[in-house]
């Protein structure tokens, strides 16, 4: 059965470093790509960045100077670390595994994780 | 950075309408888009893949269609059970999510 769960801290200071990890289960990391994508309150879904099974990464442009995606497949957890955190940061941060083209799809999505920015 | 735009922002329908949402995208991404309903509170759930397919256990009063930069997700006659935001997302290059449309009963 295909899993993916988000763990990390619910709060985080202005200013300091998010730190998220997603363990999945029922696939391996080196098939499968994972994404991390999030939802402030209220708001529509933001596309973050992608590890792929291959261990390549690429980051949405507006979030590249920050963040910074990277995984240990032995252990079936991908990481996400992202600096300089605003309130604006404030989300619900998804892990997923999406795959999609004419052949098929695979498309798995954690529950997410509430993060808020406040001191 | 290929931008998604969603049309309407929000839509409010009766029950057994036809709906049609939009989402236009700034260049051609040659068929290469989902889409996604959102319910609160809940992640995003795979409707339509590649622009035109519907995932398994998905009524069959949902479908897509699209080609270029304009695609369409059509539901034949709405249900009050599909009150929800919906997302477009493509993958032709790089990834994107449209800002979404929010679908109400009216």
């Amino acid at each position: 059965q295909v899993q993916l769960k988000e763990s990390g801290p619910g709060l985080v200071q202005p200013s300091q470093t998010l730190s998220l990890t997603c363990t999945v289960a029922g696939f391996s990391l080196t098939s499968y790509n994972v994404h991390w994508v999030r939802q402030p309150p209220g708001k529509g879904l933001e596309w973050m960045g992608v590890i792929w099974n291959t261990g390549g990464t690429r980051y949405n442009s507006a979030l590249k100077s920050r963040l910074s995606i990277s995984k240990d497949t032995s252990k079936s957890q991908v990481f996400l670390k992202m600096n300089s955190l605003q309130t604006e940061d404030t989300a619900t941060y998804y892990c997923a595994s999406l795959h999609s083209s004419y052949m098929g799809y695979f498309d798995y999505w954690g529950q997410g994780v509430m993060v808020t920015v406040s001191s | 950075d290929i931008q998604m735009t969603q049309s309407p922002s929000v839509l409010s329908a009766s029950v057994g309408d036809r709906v049609t949402l939009s989402c236009k995208a700034s260049q051609n991404i040659n068929k290469n888009l989902d889409w996604y309903q959102q319910k609160l509170g809940e992640a995003p759930k795979l409707l339509i893949y590649f622009t035109n397919n519907l995932q398994t256990g998905i009524p069959s009063r949902f479908s897509g269609s699209g080609s270029g930069t304009d695609y369409t997700l059509t539901i034949s006659s709405l249900q009050p059970e599909d009150v929800a935001t919906y997302f477009c997302f493509q993958y032709n290059s790089g990834y994107t999510f449209g800002a979404g449309t929010k679908l109400e009963l009216k």
